[in-house]
């Protein structure tokens, strides 16, 4: 199985400044198909898992663009360039390239200052 | 709108069964993959189970092989988990999601949990 490792786990962070979590695979995590199928989701307080960026850097629908994805093989960062109140929750990356099964990293905490 | 609703969470005693279903609209539910996932309370995610279009191919976490069951029906645009022999470590909450290597649309959550 492939292991996901996020770090921080917990992250204070001023409004209004960036924002940066790692997380990186114990595989490389280019499917045989091309693609990485490496997402970022958030899960604000009480709210469900709600997905941010697929296949490392595209933003779903409806997320600000002051979300980003980065990283190739097995290396990647959500990068928030200024963090705001409705950005306080938990984030996780998720591999599915090799599944089963599909696995996530322990989900980093966004908490402000 | 893309909504998925789950239902049929609740209470059960270990060893015992419960049937969850994902009702879905807004979307072409024939033609996507579907997945459940679950959150422990406190935890973190964890994938469950997927089940591709046709229902072909189905797949599991080893923790729950033997014991849950995915299904789908297409006509009623409804996915469904049946969950045997339940122990008190399935307690959490569980989503139903679109898609596999993507999931981009998730349910609420219905929690189950298993407690004497």
């Amino acid at each position: 199985d492939i292991v996901m490792t996020q770090t921080p786990l917990s992250s204070p962070v001023t409004l209004g400044q960036p924002a940066s979590i790692s997380c990186r695979s114990s595989q490389s995590l280019v499917h045989s198909d091309g693609n990485t199928y490496l997402s970022w989701l958030q899960q604000r307080p009480g709210q469900p898992p709600r997905l941010l960026i697929y296949k490392i850097s595209n933003r779903f629908s409806g997320v600000p663009d002051r979300f980003s994805g980065s990283g190739a093989g097995t290396d990647f960062t959500l990068r928030i360039s200024r963090v705001e109140a409705e950005d306080v929750g938990l984030y996780y990356c998720m591999q599915a390239t090799q599944f089963p099964p599909i696995t996530f990293g322990q989900g980093t905490r966004l908490e402000i200052k | 709108e893309v909504q998925l609703v789950e239902s049929g969470g609740g209470l059960v005693q270990p060893g015992g069964s419960l049937r969850l279903s994902c009702a879905v609209s807004g979307f072409s539910f024939s033609t996507s993959w579907m997945t459940w996932f679950r959150q422990a309370p406190g935890k973190g995610l964890e994938w469950v189970a997927n089940i591709k279009q046709d229902g072909s191919e189905k797949y599991y976490v080893d923790s729950v092989k033997g014991r849950f069951t995915i299904s789908r029906d297409n006509a009623k645009n409804s996915l469904n988990l049946q969950m045997n022999s339940l122990r008190a470590e399935d307690t959490a909450v569980y989503y139903c999601a679109r898609g596999a290597r993507t999931t981009d649309y998730w349910g609420q959550g219905t929690l189950v949990t298993v407690s004497s």
